[in-house]
């Protein structure tokens, strides 16, 4: 039982350059997101998506885009790197966008650095 | 805009003693509140979580938390901590019509034998 997937768990990026996180879910939900981790801070809301084909910004969307072509992926890219991207990443996904009785599934993380 | 607040970054307990984790939240209705947790190198599990009745929420692990709307708190208890809970706790709120969780800045619990 995978839940939510996110690939890769560790990269170290230059600044300037460009990467692409995976985030896959094998439970059929509707809707995804992208958190980011930092100290001191909590999560926030990057950007998420109530389906395939849609997506949305959150809290703090700059510097980053998304993809949702297929149910399953939501992919987030960072087009030109900055250290202050450096940053833990979370993907979560959920059945739907009511909180109420409903449960948002994280994915593990993954550590990005920018030098 | 909604928030919360957990004014514990750190709190060291022994083992076997009780716990309680503070959050504060603000939000202009009835809050959706949910206490999450990240053990190392994992994403977060939900602990528990409170839409309306009962204020006091039993969770997983043998956590609880009390909805007090006066003090607008929502404090997650254990009465005997093991090893295994050591791991950052965070509150989160939303709610009707704004379903998106905002999360505090978590607490880290450390446990010593």
């Amino acid at each position: 039982n995978a839940g939510v997937t996110q690939t890769p768990k560790f990269r170290v990026l230059k600044t300037g350059q460009s990467m692409t996180l995976l985030c896959a879910q094998d439970m059929n939900h509707e809707y995804m997101y992208w958190y980011r981790q930092d100290p001191g801070m909590g999560l926030r809301l990057i950007h998420y998506s109530v389906g395939e084909g849609t997506t949305a910004k959150g809290e703090v969307p700059d510097g980053y885009n998304v993809s949702r072509l297929k149910k399953q992926n939501f992919l987030l890219g960072l087009e030109s790197a900055a250290p202050s991207q450096t940053s833990v990443y979370f993907c979560a996904s959920s059945y739907s966008i009511r909180l109420s009785g409903n449960t948002i599934y994280f994915g593990e993380g993954s550590w990005l650095t920018v030098v | 805009a909604q928030s919360v607040t957990q004014p514990d970054i750190h709190i060291t307990v022994s083992e076997g003693a009780s716990l309680e984790l503070r959050c504060n939240y603000s939000y202009g209705a009835t809050p959706y509140l949910f206490w999450y947790v990240q053990s190392p190198g994992q994403g977060l599990q939900l602990l528990l979580k409170y839409f309306s009745g009962d204020t006091l929420v039993q969770g997983i692990k043998g956590f609880e938390a009390e909805f007090k709307r006066s003090q607008s708190s929502f404090n997650l208890r254990k009465p005997s901590v093991h090893w295994s809970d050591a791991a950052e706790y965070f509150c989160a709120v939303g709610g009707p019509g704004n379903e998106k969780l905002t999360f505090g800045t978590g607490t880290r619990l450390t446990i010593i034998p």
